[in-house]
């Protein structure tokens, strides 16, 4: 079954810093994805970034990258010089793809506060 | 720009009532999905499609009926509304293969309130 943990419901860091967001998660596939999404306060949802399981390279994509820790089903987003824009909730989310449904399962996120 | 448009935005409904949520993707994927997500939680999904004429169950598909009658539009329908669907509903869409393999873009959402 599928399952994923963000065990930090909350976060701050201070304009500058870097962040470190935290998610782990349960598959017994080998090929999977796993996202990142950051909701705005308006409600959207903005795709950030993935990971392949089978990529052994920590993906990154401008400020954003992921320290993918595969052996221990854990993900890390990290955000470089974070900004008070950075605000908002953070979703880790896992897609299995030999099922191929394209199905996300989501953790509960992580709500941000940078703070200026 | 490609977009995921979801009709109507807010929708107060009465218990019992239809309700019927709309959406419309210009992303020419085959996917579409309905997901719920209640205050404090994630996302969960409720019924999905993989193209035109094709509905599946999500993890959670009670109480809803889904339909894709075209590429573009995927419905999300309560026949008989109930307090407890009162959540956020984000509809959104992704493709299957390729570089962008299950990467989903979400609408806006639409915030239902069932009284």
């Amino acid at each position: 079954a599928q399952r994923v943990t963000q065990v930090q419901p909350t976060g701050s860091s201070q304009w500058g810093e870097e962040v470190t967001l935290d998610c782990s998660y349960e598959t017994s596939e080998y090929f999977y994805r796993i996202f990142w999404y950051r909701q705005l306060f308006s409600g959207e949802m903005v795709f950030l970034i993935y990971q392949p399981s089978f990529d052994t390279q920590n993906q990154r994509s401008g400020r954003y990258s992921v320290v993918f820790q595969k052996s221990f089903k854990s993900i890390s987003l990290v955000i470089s010089a974070s900004q008070p824009e950075d605000s908002g909730t953070y979703f880790c989310a896992l897609s299995e793809l030999v099922t191929n449904t394209g199905k996300l399962t989501f953790g509960d996120g992580t709500v941000l506060t940078v703070k200026p | 720009e490609a977009a995921v448009t979801q009709s109507p935005r807010n929708k107060v409904a009465v218990t019992g009532g239809k309700v019927t949520l709309s959406c419309n993707q210009t992303n020419n994927h085959n996917n579409m999905y309905w997901y719920r997500q209640d205050t404090g939680h994630g996302l969960r999904l409720i019924h999905y499609s993989y193209g035109a004429g094709s509905t599946e169950k999500g993890d959670i598909p009670d109480g809803y009926k889904a339909s894709r009658p075209s590429q573009e539009n995927f419905s999300l329908i309560l026949e008989l509304a109930t307090p407890s669907q009162t959540s956020v509903y984000f509809c959104a869409s992704g493709e299957g293969l390729g570089a962008s393999q299950n990467t989903l873009y979400f609408g806006a959402g639409t915030r239902l309130s069932v009284l």
